[in-house]
């Protein structure tokens, strides 16, 4: 049961040219959604993060978009560089914790590739 | 660099083995989590230590089992391997009890093969 879904594998821009990630969830009770970024070799990063109180969150060149409605998110990266070439994550939370912690779900992610 | 080491790197095992895999948290980190990357997948959760107990568990058997040490180093053990434990092993540290979303710091994970 896949409460996180990445439905694009992978996906290839123009350096300069906008990146869209999409993510979609099931799980009503998912509040909270994270954005993760991996090299190869190294650890999901964290990256930017949106409550579900909001619609929108912005960090330098990065977006995130929350439709609750749609239960759908998506992350935009503009521009592109190839340095933000990685496997990104996108992540859901519960609204409240759960016997002491909060259970962090991870879809099965986006590869992209940013060419020069 | 997140200051979180796991040690080994890569490890090839057979069936009906045992494993134990290390992790070392960032100092003052109390909370720990384990979890398993299958390839294609993304991360999914095993268990989380906080200060020495195991608070949370995700959907994975008995035979992963796990401990935390004053230190802030940890272990995730899993006897009698199966092929399908074949997977990249992450650990992630953070500073309180409820893991802030955010505030995870991922090492760079084992790759455990079993054959």
């Amino acid at each position: 049961d896949q409460q996180v879904k990445q439905n694009s594998p992978s996906l290839s821009v123009q350096e300069g040219r906008i990146s869209i990630l999409n993510c979609d969830y099931t799980n009503s009770m998912f509040d909270y959604f994270l954005w993760y970024k991996k090299y190869p070799a190294e650890g999901p990063t964290f990256l930017i993060s949106i409550s579900s109180i909001k619609d929108k969150n912005e960090d330098g060149r990065f977006t995130v978009f929350l439709n609750k409605s749609a239960k759908h998110l998506s992350l935009h990266i503009v521009p592109s560089q190839p340095g933000d070439s990685a496997v990104y994550f996108c992540a859901a939370s519960p609204a409240r914790a759960s016997g002491g912690y909060q259970k962090v779900t991870f879809g099965t992610g986006t590869k992209l590739q940013v060419i020069p | 660099e997140t200051g979180v080491t796991q040690s080994p790197t890569h490890l090839i095992k057979t069936r009906g083995q045992q494993v134990t895999l290390r992790c070392s948290s960032q100092s003052g980190h109390n909370t720990v989590s384990w979890y398993q990357q299958a390839l294609g997948q993304g991360p999914q959760f095993i268990f989380q230590y906080y200060r020495e107990e195991e608070n949370g568990r995700g959907n994975f058997p008995p035979r992963f089992s796990g401990l935390q040490f004053p230190n802030y180093s940890s272990e995730l053990n899993v006897n009698a391997l199966e092929l399908d434990d074949s997977a990249l092993y992450l650990c992630a540290s953070s500073p309180g009890v409820l893991v802030l979303r955010e505030t995870q710091y991922f090492g760079p994970g084992t790759r455990l093969l079993v054959l």
